[in-house]
């Protein structure tokens, strides 16, 4: 079985600053890695995700996210933060091999509230 | 393309009362599964598909059915409600491991 926490369930910051947004994943097996952002009142939308390849991946809005092995981490990041970037934050992992490949564990979310 | 659409958007119901909380992909995606949002809990998977004619259980699916007729639709029905079932309810599909794509959610009050 896998699983995946996210260490802060709130992350306040002011407009500028820079923000990272904690995740771990337990799992016995290969992973794919995800984070997905919620604005107010929508629907789940990927942001970036790590499947193979260079550990450190990034979005086309600032933010990076980088594949740790040895830590079982896949932290997110972003050096100077909007207020538009205010919105829930999901990690998620997937497990690649077998047919269970499509199902997706998330984290229980971060909330990050950019302040001006 | 409409993507993943969901209908209704918002339903109150009473204890006891059975509704289908519909879900539709144009994408012609084989993978497609329901979550359900509440506070604090993250999203949690009730069902899922990996094509027509296919279901299985996830980590929640007590009160909950679902079937898969074609390969566009994946409605969830609960069969006799119960407060526990307040949330909101999200649909997604899939054609590879690459991404999910998410519906706008369903957000459900029983009383």
């Amino acid at each position: 079985a896998q699983s995946v926490t996210q260490l802060d369930s709130q992350v306040p910051v002011f407009e500028e600053a820079p923000v990272e947004l904690r995740c771990n994943y337990s799992s016995s097996v290969s992973v794919y890695l995800f984070w997905y952002v919620q604005y107010p009142n929508q629907g789940l939308q990927l942001l970036l995700k790590y499947l193979s390849g260079s550990t450190l991946v990034e979005s086309i809005n600032g933010f990076e996210a980088e594949f740790n092995k040895s830590q079982t981490s896949f932290h997110l990041r972003k050096p100077s933060v909007h207020i538009s970037d205010t919105a829930e934050y999901f990690c998620a992992v997937s497990n690649p091999s077998g047919g269970s490949n499509y199902k997706l564990t998330f984290g229980k979310g971060t909330l990050l509230t950019v302040n001006p | 393309n409409a993507g993943v659409t969901q209908t209704p958007k918002f339903q109150v119901l009473k204890t006891g009362q059975s509704m289908t909380l519909q879900c539709a992909q144009d994408m012609n995606h084989e993978y497609m599964s329901w979550y359900r949002q509440d506070p604090g809990m993250g999203l949690r998977l009730i069902h899922y598909s990996v094509g027509a004619g296919i279901t299985d259980q996830g980590e929640v699916p007590n009160g909950y059915n679902v079937s898969r007729s074609t390969t566009e639709d994946f409605p969830l029905r609960l069969l006799s409600a119960a407060p526990s079932q307040t949330s909101v309810y999200f649909c997604a599909s899939s054609y590879s491991y690459n991404e999910q794509f998410f519906g706008p959610g369903t957000r459900l009050t029983v009383l």
